[in-house]
C-alpha cells in the first residue's frame, strides 16, 4: 500500500519554463510535506516544505502547493535551470504519531533541457 | 555547513562477510534514520533513534541486521552475515525534532551514502 505515490517517473522540460512535479498521498493523517532533490550518487537533498496549516510556500524558484481536499501537492520549479536535473522525491509525514517518520514517494526524473 | 557523514561510501564484500556502515549526525540533531535504496523498493526505512533510543527497526530484517548508536556522534549499522541481496545504497538521515500545535514536524537531512555491493 503506497501512501505517497509520484505517478510521473520522468519529467522533461526546456531551460526557463516552469517544471511542474506531482504527488499524491492517501493517508489523510498527513500533515507535514516535503520535497528533496537527488542527484546521481549523492544524498536527498532538503528543498522546500509545507505544513497543512497553509496552501502554499515560497522559497526562490520553488514554491510547493498544497491541496488538502484533493490529497495532492505539487512542486513548481520557475524558472528551471539544467542543474535542476535531478530526481525528486515528495515525503509526507504524521504530526499526531510521535514519530518523525517520513514516507516517500518514488520519485521523478526531472531533465531540464538547455 | 553542517552535514551528515557517512563511511565508507564504497564497499565491496564477499556474501558471509561482515559489513559496518557509520554515520555522523548533525551536531544537535536528536534523530537518526537508517534508509536503503533499491531500484525496486525506493527509499526504505530500516531503523531510526530518537535521543540515541531505538524508536523503530520494524523495517529492518532482525536476522542480520542490527542497528546501534554508541554515542550522540555516532550511529552504526551492521549486516552479518551479508547477502548479495543487500547490495544498495545505504543512506543515513539526522533530524531535529519540532513540535508545533502538539503536531510533529521534522526535516530529515541525508548523508552521502554508503554503495554497498556484496558479491
Amino acid at each position: 500500500d503506497q501512501q505517497v505515490k509520484q505517478n510521473s517517473p520522468s519529467l522533461s522540460v526546456q531551460e526557463g519554463r516552469i517544471s511542474i512535479l506531482n504527488c499524491d498521498y492517501t493517508n489523510s493523517m498527513f500533515d507535514y510535506f516535503l520535497w528533496y532533490k537527488k542527484y546521481p550518487a549523492e544524498g536527498p537533498t532538503f528543498l522546500i516544505s509545507i505544513s497543512s496549516i497553509k496552501d502554499k510556500n515560497e522559497d526562490g524558484r520553488f514554491t510547493v502547493f498544497l491541496n488538502k481536499s484533493a490529497k495532492h501537492l505539487s512542486l513548481h520549479i520557475v524558472p528551471s535551470q539544467p542543474g535542476d536535473s535531478a530526481v525528486y522525491f515528495c515525503a509526507a509525514s504524521d504530526g499526531s504519531s510521535n514519530t518523525g517518520k517520513l514516507i516517500f514517494g518514488q520519485g521523478t526524473t526531472l531533465q531540464v533541457k538547455p | 555547513d553542517a552535514r551528515v557523514t557517512q563511511t565508507p561510501r564504497h564497499k565491496v564484500t564477499e556474501m558471509g562477510q561482515e559489513v559496518t556502515m557509520r554515520c555522523q549526525p548533525i551536531l544537535g540533531h536528536n534523530t537518526v534514520f537508517w534508509y536503503r535504496q533499491t531500484m525496486m523498493q525506493g527509499l526504505e526505512l530500516l531503523a531510526y533513534f530518537r535521543n540515541r533510543a531505538p524508536l523503530d527497526d520494524s523495517g529492518m530484517p532482525k536476522d542480520r541486521f542490527s542497528a546501534e548508536m554508541p554515542d550522540a556522534t555516532l550511529a552504526t549499522l551492521k549486516i552479518q552475515p551479508s547477502e548479495p541481496r543487500d547490495s544498495a545504497v545505504y543512506f543515513c538521515a539526522s533530524g531535529l525534532v519540532l513540535v508545533l500545535a502538539g503536531r510533529l514536524q521534522e526535516t530529515q537531512y541525508f548523508g552521502p551514502g554508503t554503495r554497498l555491493l556484496v558479491l
